[in-house]
Protein backbone atom coordinates (compact mmCIF):
# COMPACT_ATOMS: atom_id res chain seq x y z
CA UNK A 1 0.00 0.00 0.00
CA UNK A 2 1.18 3.29 -0.83
CA UNK A 3 2.25 5.06 2.23
CA UNK A 4 3.55 7.79 4.27
CA UNK A 5 4.68 6.67 7.70
CA UNK A 6 5.38 9.46 10.61
CA UNK A 7 6.58 8.65 13.84
CA UNK A 8 5.95 8.82 16.24
CA UNK A 9 2.25 10.07 16.27
CA UNK A 10 2.27 11.76 19.68
CA UNK A 11 5.33 13.06 21.98
CA UNK A 12 5.32 14.99 25.27
CA UNK A 13 8.74 16.12 25.77
CA UNK A 14 10.52 18.97 27.38
CA UNK A 15 12.26 22.07 26.25
CA UNK A 16 15.97 21.48 25.25
CA UNK A 17 15.29 17.83 24.79
CA UNK A 18 16.64 16.65 21.30
CA UNK A 19 14.24 15.10 19.23
CA UNK A 20 13.88 13.45 15.59
CA UNK A 21 10.30 12.80 13.76
CA UNK A 22 10.91 10.39 11.49
CA UNK A 23 9.22 10.32 7.64
CA UNK A 24 9.13 7.42 5.31
CA UNK A 25 7.50 6.97 1.88
CA UNK A 26 7.51 4.17 -0.03
CA UNK A 27 6.26 5.32 -3.49
CA UNK A 28 9.52 7.01 -4.83
CA UNK A 29 8.82 10.09 -4.70
CA UNK A 30 11.55 12.39 -5.18
CA UNK A 31 9.93 15.88 -3.53
CA UNK A 32 9.25 15.77 0.32
CA UNK A 33 8.06 18.39 2.67
CA UNK A 34 7.46 18.63 6.60
CA UNK A 35 4.39 21.30 7.47
CA UNK A 36 3.21 22.23 11.29
CA UNK A 37 -0.06 22.99 11.36
CA UNK A 38 -1.46 25.03 13.84
CA UNK A 39 -5.04 27.01 14.66
CA UNK A 40 -5.27 29.75 12.52
CA UNK A 41 -1.93 29.85 10.58
CA UNK A 42 -2.98 26.79 8.45
CA UNK A 43 -0.53 24.75 7.11
CA UNK A 44 2.80 25.91 6.91
CA UNK A 45 6.12 24.84 5.35
CA UNK A 46 9.31 24.09 7.41
CA UNK A 47 11.52 23.05 5.05
CA UNK A 48 11.42 20.83 1.44
CA UNK A 49 13.66 18.52 -0.33
CA UNK A 50 13.70 17.93 -4.24
CA UNK A 51 15.91 15.15 -4.30
CA UNK A 52 18.33 13.22 -2.19
CA UNK A 53 20.74 15.30 -0.46
CA UNK A 54 19.06 18.61 -1.80
CA UNK A 55 17.44 20.24 0.82
CA UNK A 56 15.71 23.88 1.32
CA UNK A 57 14.15 25.71 3.53
CA UNK A 58 10.06 26.60 3.81
CA UNK A 59 8.44 29.52 5.26
CA UNK A 60 9.15 28.61 8.85
CA UNK A 61 12.76 26.84 9.58
CA UNK A 62 13.69 28.74 12.15
CA UNK A 63 14.61 26.07 15.07
CA UNK A 64 14.07 22.53 12.76
CA UNK A 65 16.98 20.55 10.77
CA UNK A 66 16.25 17.90 8.17
CA UNK A 67 18.64 15.67 6.10
CA UNK A 68 17.82 13.55 2.81
CA UNK A 69 20.22 10.96 2.93
CA UNK A 70 18.09 8.48 1.60
CA UNK A 71 14.89 8.76 -1.22
CA UNK A 72 12.47 7.29 1.52
CA UNK A 73 13.25 8.89 4.49
CA UNK A 74 13.29 12.60 5.33
CA UNK A 75 13.34 13.02 8.93
CA UNK A 76 12.64 16.30 10.88
CA UNK A 77 14.99 17.38 13.58
CA UNK A 78 14.64 20.04 16.44
CA UNK A 79 17.57 19.88 18.22
CA UNK A 80 16.75 21.89 20.99
CA UNK A 81 12.94 22.50 20.96
CA UNK A 82 10.57 24.96 22.71
CA UNK A 83 7.33 25.66 23.21
CA UNK A 84 6.56 27.56 20.27
CA UNK A 85 7.06 24.22 18.79
CA UNK A 86 4.63 22.63 20.29
CA UNK A 87 2.69 21.85 17.27
CA UNK A 88 0.92 19.26 14.62
CA UNK A 89 3.43 18.35 12.30
CA UNK A 90 3.05 16.55 8.68
CA UNK A 91 5.19 15.01 6.52
CA UNK A 92 3.83 14.86 2.68
CA UNK A 93 5.63 13.52 -0.36
CA UNK A 94 4.62 14.18 -4.00
CA UNK A 95 6.49 12.40 -7.58
CA UNK A 96 8.93 15.04 -8.56
CA UNK A 97 8.17 18.38 -7.22
CA UNK A 98 6.35 21.21 -4.88
CA UNK A 99 2.50 21.42 -7.26
CA UNK A 100 2.26 18.26 -7.79
CA UNK A 101 -0.68 15.73 -5.61
CA UNK A 102 0.62 15.86 -2.20
CA UNK A 103 0.56 12.42 0.16
CA UNK A 104 0.67 13.27 3.40
CA UNK A 105 1.19 11.53 6.49
CA UNK A 106 -1.05 10.58 9.26
CA UNK A 107 0.62 13.73 11.21
CA UNK A 108 2.95 13.87 14.49
CA UNK A 109 1.15 15.96 17.35
CA UNK A 110 4.12 17.39 19.71
CA UNK A 111 3.60 19.03 22.72
CA UNK A 112 6.90 20.84 24.22
CA UNK A 113 6.33 21.65 28.25
CA UNK B 1 5.46 36.41 -1.90
CA UNK B 2 2.03 34.60 -3.19
CA UNK B 3 -0.90 34.10 -1.20
CA UNK B 4 -4.14 32.79 -1.73
CA UNK B 5 -7.06 33.85 0.48
CA UNK B 6 -9.68 31.76 1.17
CA UNK B 7 -13.27 32.27 2.22
CA UNK B 8 -15.13 31.37 4.16
CA UNK B 9 -13.25 30.66 7.49
CA UNK B 10 -16.33 29.01 8.24
CA UNK B 11 -19.52 27.65 7.30
CA UNK B 12 -22.20 25.92 8.97
CA UNK B 13 -25.08 24.33 7.46
CA UNK B 14 -28.16 21.92 7.74
CA UNK B 15 -27.24 18.22 5.61
CA UNK B 16 -29.19 18.86 2.19
CA UNK B 17 -27.90 22.22 1.68
CA UNK B 18 -25.21 23.59 -0.58
CA UNK B 19 -21.93 25.08 0.65
CA UNK B 20 -19.15 26.49 -1.54
CA UNK B 21 -15.78 27.64 -0.44
CA UNK B 22 -13.47 29.76 -2.69
CA UNK B 23 -10.01 30.54 -3.14
CA UNK B 24 -8.42 33.87 -4.58
CA UNK B 25 -5.10 34.95 -5.18
CA UNK B 26 -3.87 38.51 -6.56
CA UNK B 27 -1.44 36.68 -9.31
CA UNK B 28 -1.99 34.61 -11.72
CA UNK B 29 -1.84 31.20 -10.74
CA UNK B 30 -0.43 28.15 -12.81
CA UNK B 31 -2.41 25.73 -10.72
CA UNK B 32 -4.70 25.10 -8.36
CA UNK B 33 -5.08 21.77 -6.15
CA UNK B 34 -7.91 20.98 -3.20
CA UNK B 35 -7.89 19.41 -0.32
CA UNK B 36 -9.89 17.85 2.28
CA UNK B 37 -8.77 16.98 6.30
CA UNK B 38 -11.29 15.44 8.03
CA UNK B 39 -11.68 16.15 11.74
CA UNK B 40 -8.33 13.90 13.52
CA UNK B 41 -7.05 13.13 9.94
CA UNK B 42 -4.67 14.27 7.52
CA UNK B 43 -5.24 16.56 4.13
CA UNK B 44 -5.96 14.36 1.25
CA UNK B 45 -5.70 15.70 -2.31
CA UNK B 46 -9.53 15.58 -3.96
CA UNK B 47 -8.22 17.69 -7.31
CA UNK B 48 -5.78 19.53 -9.19
CA UNK B 49 -7.03 22.40 -11.69
CA UNK B 50 -5.29 23.81 -14.62
CA UNK B 51 -6.43 25.27 -17.39
CA UNK B 52 -8.52 28.51 -17.33
CA UNK B 53 -11.99 28.41 -16.53
CA UNK B 54 -11.85 24.41 -15.93
CA UNK B 55 -14.65 22.30 -14.43
CA UNK B 56 -14.37 19.47 -13.09
CA UNK B 57 -16.84 17.40 -11.09
CA UNK B 58 -16.51 14.32 -8.41
CA UNK B 59 -20.30 13.07 -7.50
CA UNK B 60 -21.57 15.76 -5.65
CA UNK B 61 -18.15 18.04 -5.64
CA UNK B 62 -18.31 20.66 -8.41
CA UNK B 63 -14.56 22.40 -8.85
CA UNK B 64 -13.81 25.67 -10.61
CA UNK B 65 -10.85 27.50 -11.81
CA UNK B 66 -11.35 31.26 -12.96
CA UNK B 67 -11.14 32.42 -16.31
CA UNK B 68 -8.37 34.77 -15.46
CA UNK B 69 -6.63 32.08 -13.39
CA UNK B 70 -7.09 34.21 -10.09
CA UNK B 71 -9.47 32.34 -8.18
CA UNK B 72 -11.16 29.38 -7.71
CA UNK B 73 -14.18 27.54 -6.29
CA UNK B 74 -15.70 24.34 -4.40
CA UNK B 75 -19.26 23.38 -4.78
CA UNK B 76 -20.69 20.95 -2.69
CA UNK B 77 -24.51 20.17 -3.73
CA UNK B 78 -27.16 18.42 -1.21
CA UNK B 79 -24.26 18.27 1.74
CA UNK B 80 -24.31 15.30 4.22
CA UNK B 81 -22.50 14.27 7.34
CA UNK B 82 -19.37 12.71 5.50
CA UNK B 83 -18.53 15.86 3.90
CA UNK B 84 -17.56 17.35 7.56
CA UNK B 85 -14.05 19.00 7.45
CA UNK B 86 -11.89 21.50 6.57
CA UNK B 87 -11.58 22.48 2.64
CA UNK B 88 -7.87 23.48 1.61
CA UNK B 89 -6.83 25.13 -1.62
CA UNK B 90 -2.98 25.13 -2.33
CA UNK B 91 -0.96 26.95 -5.43
CA UNK B 92 2.38 26.87 -5.70
CA UNK B 93 5.49 26.29 -7.95
CA UNK B 94 8.04 23.12 -8.37
CA UNK B 95 9.73 23.96 -5.31
CA UNK B 96 6.60 24.39 -2.93
CA UNK B 97 2.95 25.10 -2.45
CA UNK B 98 1.39 27.89 -0.65
CA UNK B 99 -2.08 26.72 1.44
CA UNK B 100 -4.68 28.87 2.36
CA UNK B 101 -6.03 28.78 5.41
CA UNK B 102 -9.03 26.40 5.34
CA UNK B 103 -12.90 26.04 5.21
CA UNK B 104 -13.86 24.57 8.03
CA UNK B 105 -17.63 22.72 7.25
CA UNK B 106 -19.92 21.70 9.99
CA UNK B 107 -23.18 19.65 8.97
CA UNK B 108 -26.23 19.71 11.17
CA UNK B 109 -27.90 15.95 10.24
Amino acid sequence: EAQVTQNPRYLITVTGKKLTVTCSQNMNHEYMSWYRQDPGLGLRQIYYSMNVEVTDKGDVPEGYKVSRKEKRNFPLILESPSPNQTSLYFCASSLSEGRQPQHFGDGTRLSIL
Amino acid sequence: GQQVMQIPQYQHVQEGEDFTTYCNSSTTLSNIQWYKQRPGGHPVFLIQLVKSGEVKKQKRLTFQFGEAKKNSSLHITATQTTDVGTYFCAVGNNRKLIWGLGTSLAVNP
